[in-house]
């Protein structure tokens, strides 16, 4: 849903285990749905998205899984690795408008 | 995000001037997005525009701000008689094809105001 002017959660996993980063959207009417990594210092970086007739879909590594009965959106990550350190964004957005809602974000922290 | 420019990374202005950001989006594309995103927080939208028209400009404040996208030359996103409430990253986006829905948008660099 809308950011809210609160610190970053932070989640932190140790290298090679699997990352699991959760999103509440804000509006049943969304209905495409988008994660974003962003890097200190730079712009959001597309990951991968997802339709809401879908409940899951699969890229490189990564895994968003959508339950719109909780309005719940997930990022999995297998196998974290480092580079993987990032403040994560999930983003709606309702077909037939342009605007696009980013959620708070969750920094995450690859432990060595 | 490589393709999309936005210019100057860094801007620095005292409170009551005027601050003007720049972005070209990727070669070919006619339609930008602009984001305002304060720090530790999301990406908020601020406007959507194609080449010579406004399509969305619901999260744009009412006073102070403005966006454009000239039919030749970059996107320019105002923001007259800065205050300290302004400072934040500011983002423009690209989106997959030109004015799809249903595509990711690819993100310039962002340029950091900072008002002092």
């Amino acid at each position: 849903g809308e950011s809210v002017g609160l610190h970053l959660p932070t989640l932190s996993v140790q290298e090679g285990d699997n990352s699991i980063i959760n999103c509440a959207y804000s509006n049943s009417a969304s209905d495409y749905f988008i994660w974003y990594k962003q890097e200190s210092g730079k712009g959001p970086q597309f990951i991968i998205d997802i339709r809401s007739n879908m409940d899951k879909r699969q890229g490189q590594r990564v895994t968003v899984l959508l339950n719109k009965t909780v309005k719940h959106l997930s990022l999995q990550i297998a196998a974290t690795q480092p580079g993987d350190s990032a403040v994560y964004f999930c983003a709606e957005n309702t077909s037939g408008t342009y605007k696009y809602i980013f959620g708070t974000g969750t920094r995450l922290k690859v432990l060595a | 995000n490589a393709g999309v420019m936005q210019n100057p990374r860094h801007l620095v202005r005292r409170r009551g001037q005027e601050a003007r950001l720049r972005c070209s989006p990727m070669k070919g594309h006619s339609h930008v997005y602009w984001y305002r995103q304060l720090p530790e927080e999301g990406l908020k939208f601020m406007v959507y525009l194609q080449k010579e028209n406004i399509i969305d400009e619901s999260g744009m404040p009412k006073e102070r701000f403005s966006a454009e996208f000239p039919k030749e030359g970059p996107s320019i996103l105002r923001i007259q008689q800065v205050v300290r409430g302004d400072s934040a990253a500011y983002f423009c986006a690209s989106p997959g094809t030109s004015g799809s829905l249903y595509n990711e948008q690819f993100f310039g660099p962002g340029t950091r105001l900072t008002v002092l």
